[in-house]
């Protein structure tokens, strides 16, 4: 019963370095995306996919990529980091509103850049 | 735009005292409204939605269009309900929108 998985927790990255956040579902969600939270900000969406091979932004998408190439799978990529990209990140998956479930959540990646 | 507001950042009472957690939203169609919970250091997780009428842990949320507002509540707080709530509509094309959230502290 594995749901919404992330790795890595925890990550320290030095300015300009580059990383990828995995995130993997095993619900056969179509539904994916990358929240990020920050204090006083609430989750703001980053990139977000409706399918494998789709992708699309979200309300703060700079400096970070992402791909869609199966239904499990949705890394996000920081390309060259900033510490204005220190966060918490979140990964979520959800089904076709019309299942009537709702939207699963990682146990969210702690960024620090330095 | 903004889809979803909730005014206080933070919010304090006392065990016992009543709490409510304040939700507006800007939606034209037929959204759904869900609110999370976040335990300190812990995912976020479904507390409960509009459509199940339903009570979780003493809380409940009633949708009301006319005011557009889904707020949360609870008649008798409880140490353990300090957490960050966050409100969150679901628009018909399955897009998630989330308020910046409220932390609650509720004082022994």
């Amino acid at each position: 019963n594995a749901g919404v998985t992330q790795t890595p927790k925890f990550q320290v990255l030095k300015t300009g370095q580059s990383m990828t956040l995995q995130c993997a579902q095993d619900m056969n969600h179509e539904y994916m995306s990358w929240y990020r939270q920050d204090p006083g900000m609430g989750l703001r969406l980053i990139h977000y996919s409706v399918g494998a091979g789709i992708t699309d932004q979200g309300e703060v998408p700079n400096g970070y990529n992402v791909s869609r190439s199966t239904t499990e799978d949705f890394p996000l990529r920081l390309l060259s980091a900033a510490p204005s990209q220190t966060s918490v990140y979140f990964c979520a998956s959800s089904p076709d509103r019309t299942s009537g479930n709702t939207i699963y959540f990682g146990e969210g990646s702690w960024l620090t850049v330095v | 735009a903004q889809r979803v507001t909730q005014p206080e950042k933070l919010l304090s009472v006392f065990k016992g005292a009543p709490v409510e957690l304040k939700c507006n939203y800007s939606y034209s169609g037929s959204p759904e409204l869900f609110w999370y919970v976040q335990y300190s250091r812990q995912r976020l997780q479904l507390l409960l939605r509009h459509i199940s009428r339903e009570s979780i842990k003493g809380f409940t949320a009633d949708l009301n269009k006319g005011e557009t507002s889904f707020h949360l509540k609870k008649p008798f707080a409880q140490e353990e309900d300090s957490a960050m709530y966050y409100c969150a509509l679901r628009d018909t094309g399955n897009q998630f929108y989330f308020g910046t959230g409220t932390s609650l502290t509720v004082i022994p």
